[in-house]
C-alpha cells in the first residue's frame, strides 16, 4: 500500500523568502503525484501534478515541484512567497489506475510580513 | 461553472440524531468520494463510488453510509452520529481514469455534541 509523509507540520517563513515543503511517498509501483492547497475555510484546490515526463512540474501561483524517483520525493518549492500563500498544503499520491488517492497529514505554511 | 457542491457548510447536531450531508457535481464525473479531515491526520477516505450503484468502503467507513442512485449525487449519511465524528468533511469527484485530479467541495464542518 502507498503512503505519503509530509515531513514538516508547520513552516513559518518571512515574506519574499524561498520555501520548500517536503513530501515523501512509499510505493512499489508507478505513481501519480499531486500537491493541493487549502486556504482558510475553503476546499482543496490543485496546485500541480506529476503524471509522467519532465520531473520538474510547474503549477499555479509560482509553485513548482520536482519528482525524484530514487528518493521517492516530490518536494514543493517557491522562490519568493507572499502573505497570500499562507495556507495548508497537502501532498497526495495516486497509484496507477486505482482511484484511491492518499493524502499526507498536511503542512501549514505561514508567511509573515 | 464546474463545481462540487456540499450542503450544509456548517452543522451542529446532537448524539444519535440522524443526518445527511449532500454532495452534487456538475462535471459528469464517474468517481466520487468522501473524506474527513482531522488535525495531524490529513484527509482520510470514508467511502467512494466508481459509478452509479457502485460504492465501497475507504479507510474509515465505520458509522457512515452512502448511496449513489444518480451520477451527480453522493450523499453521506450518519445514522447515529457520535462526538468522534466531529470533523471537517469533504466530497470530491473525478473522471475516474486514475490519472486525473480530484475536484473538492467547500467542506462541511460537523460538530456532534
Amino acid at each position: 500500500a502507498q503512503s505519503v509523509t509530509q515531513l514538516d507540520s508547520q513552516v513559518p517563513v518571512f515574506e519574499e523568502a524561498p520555501v520548500e515543503l517536503r513530501c515523501n511517498y512509499s510505493s512499489s509501483v508507478s505513481v501519480y503525484l499531486f500537491w493541493y492547497v487549502q486556504y482558510p475555510n475553503q476546499g482543496l484546490q490543485l496546485l500541480l501534478k506529476y503524471l509522467s515526463g519532465s520531473t520538474l512540474v510547474k503549477g499555479i501561483n509560482g509553485f513548482e515541484a520536482e519528482f525524484n524517483k530514487s528518493q521517492t520525493s516530490f518536494h514543493l518549492r517557491k522562490p519568493s512567497v507572499h502573505i497570500s500563500d499562507t495556507a495548508e498544503y497537502f501532498c497526495a499520491v495516486l497509484v496507477g489506475n486505482n482511484n484511491d488517492m492518499r493524502f499526507g497529514a498536511g503542512t501549514r505554511l505561514t508567511v509573515k510580513p | 461553472e464546474a463545481q462540487v457542491t456540499q450542503n450544509p457548510r456548517y452543522l451542529i447536531t446532537v448524539t444519535g440524531k440522524k443526518l445527511t450531508v449532500t454532495c452534487s457535481q456538475n462535471m459528469n464525473h464517474e468517481y466520487m468520494s468522501w473524506y474527513r479531515q482531522d488535525p495531524g491526520l490529513g484527509l482520510r477516505q470514508i467511502y467512494y463510488s466508481m459509478n452509479v450503484e457502485v460504492t465501497d468502503k475507504g479507510d474509515v467507513p465505520e458509522g457512515y453510509k452512502v448511496s449513489r442512485k444518480e451520477k451527480r449525487n453522493f450523499p453521506l449519511i450518519l445514522e447515529s452520529p457520535s462526538p468522534n465524528q466531529t470533523s471537517l468533511y469533504f466530497c470530491a469527484s473525478s473522471f475516474g481514469t486514475g490519472n486525473t485530479e480530484a475536484f473538492f467541495g467547500q467542506g462541511t464542518r460537523l460538530t456532534v455534541v
